[in-house]
């Protein structure tokens, strides 16, 4: 599986916007970048996932550059309830996730 | 519609013990997983089953684990004469087949497993 570079971690205030960056250098042409984030003490969930294009959904923004080498989560107006481990994950494949250290996010009030 | 759920949230065992952890995934999805996580890391891969068929497993199940998925429904991870090793975040999670790359996973609270 590619690999995938994050900053252990992160702090930014609350009600401001949040750029998440992650590296993937070693991408393939057919891996998909997702992005699953995990709160205390819970299972990681699900935030969003594109290959090419930007995508938004309800949770987030996702920036991915146009050679594909890295990608950028945005969350823009971070509140308390964002503090967690984010994860950016390559996949070609429905079958294993595999996970890295991730990014750990912290909110100030 | 009722996520992932796993059973118990939390086990206290003494070594050399067997303990066994359920799952209920989402009713349509086929597709389950286990993960283990253990403190300050991300979660790892142990093994996938389809409806009932185990079709992956990882080379940190060793053979004092042991999952199944009997009826395709319900899955449970048994671990034998457990270690101070094996003390971890037990997550489930599953998925519709389909989707490829695009498939999303849905995970549980998992279960906490501390080994004395």
């Amino acid at each position: 599986d590619a690999k995938t570079t994050q900053p252990n971690s992160m702090e930014s205030n609350e009600e401001e916007p949040v750029h998440l960056p992650c590296n993937h250098s070693t991408i393939s042409g057919t891996d998909y970048i997702h992005w699953y984030r995990q709160l205390p003490s819970q299972g990681p969930e699900y935030v969003i996932h594109g290959l090419t294009s930007n995508v938004n959904n309800r949770m987030a923004s996702l920036a991915i550059a146009e050679d594909r080498k890295s990608s950028t989560l945005i969350l823009h107006r971070a509140t308390l309830r964002d503090a967690a481990v984010y994860y950016c994950i390559l996949r070609d494949s429905a079958q294993k996730l595999v996970f890295g250290q991730g990014t750990r996010l912290t909110i100030n009030p | 519609d009722t996520g992932v759920s796993q059973n118990p949230r939390h086990k206290i065992t003494k070594r050399g013990q067997n303990v066994t952890f359920r799952c209920d995934p989402i009713s349509e999805h086929n597709r389950l997983y286990w993960y283990r996580q253990t403190l300050g890391q991300g979660p790892e891969f142990l093994t996938y089953f389809q409806n009932e068929a185990q079709l992956e497993k990882s080379r940190l199940l060793s053979d004092r684990f042991s999952a199944e998925r009997p009826k395709g429904s319900f899955s449970t991870l048994e671990i034998q004469r457990t270690e101070q090793g094996d003390s971890a975040m037990y997550l489930c999670a599953s998925s519709l087949a389909t989707g490829g790359p695009k498939n999303i996973q849905y995970f549980g609270a998992g279960t906490r497993l501390s080994v004395l």
